[in-house]
């Protein structure tokens, strides 16, 4: 079967960094996706990786270990709208089939 | 990056009626995608919707349940069948978009459906 794991629920304060973790055991990995979703919206797409590393993008970056099947998306310079759910996906090899996390819950406190 | 609509936004149905979702790409993309999100879950894929040949669904979804239709590259229906209070949730259609060693994938508004 196919597994992927976040953390339910995190806090943090604003100004802050946090770092949001996700471990993925798969049939078959073509690509992991991180996203935001604000209460009530659509996701939105953050970042995707597909090469070991860390990927920056402004005050989000996102970092792939495939060998561990881990992730992590790191927020900076936490601002009260990055109160959201963050998804993490990864793309299995077969027909670009994604799978979700059930996502991670952060709140931001002033 | 594609612009996706989704019509209806929201709708409440009697359970035993049928409820047909449009999603509509602002450019031609190649695959297409239909998700639901129940209440405080994250998402599952129902189907891919494939252009002109029958749709790809995932296990513990059926075409009699979740007919799709596919007609051209840019547009796509998922309709949900025989409601029951079961069905209530978000209904969502998403696109690809591989650009060399990029990839996104976006998503459209999503349609909240309550089933009564």
């Amino acid at each position: 079967g196919q597994n992927i794991d976040q953390p339910t629920e995190m806090t943090a304060t604003e100004g802050a960094i946090v770092q949001i973790n996700c471990t993925y055991q798969t049939s078959g990995f073509n690509g992991l996706f991180w996203y935001q979703q604000h209460a009530g919206e659509a996701p939105t797409f953050l970042s995707y990786n597909v090469l070991d590393g860390l990927e920056e993008k402004g005050r989000f970056s996102s970092f792939l270990s495939r060998s561990k099947g881990y992730s992590y998306l790191l927020l900076k310079e936490l601002q009260m709208k990055d109160s959201a759910s963050y998804l993490c996906a990864v793309i299995l090899n077969r027909d670009d089939k994604i799978i979700f996390g059930k996502g991670t819950r952060l709140h931001i406190l002033p | 990056s594609a612009v996706i609509s989704q019509k209806p936004s929201r709708d409440i149905c009697q359970r035993g009626t049928s409820l047909t979702i449009q999603c509509q790409v602002d450019s031609q993309v190649t695959m297409m995608f239909w998700y639901r999100q129940q209440p405080g879950q994250s998402l599952t894929l129902i189907a891919t919707a494939n252009q002109g040949s029958e749709a790809t669904y995932e296990s513990g979804f059926v075409i009699d349940k979740f007919p799709i239709s596919r007609p051209n590259l840019t547009f796509s229906t998922l309709t949900v069948s025989n409601m029951s209070p079961e069905d209530s949730s978000i209904y969502l259609c998403s696109v690809e978009d591989r650009q060399g060693a990029s990839y996104e994938q976006y998503f459209g508004p999503g349609t909240r459906l309550t089933v009564t």
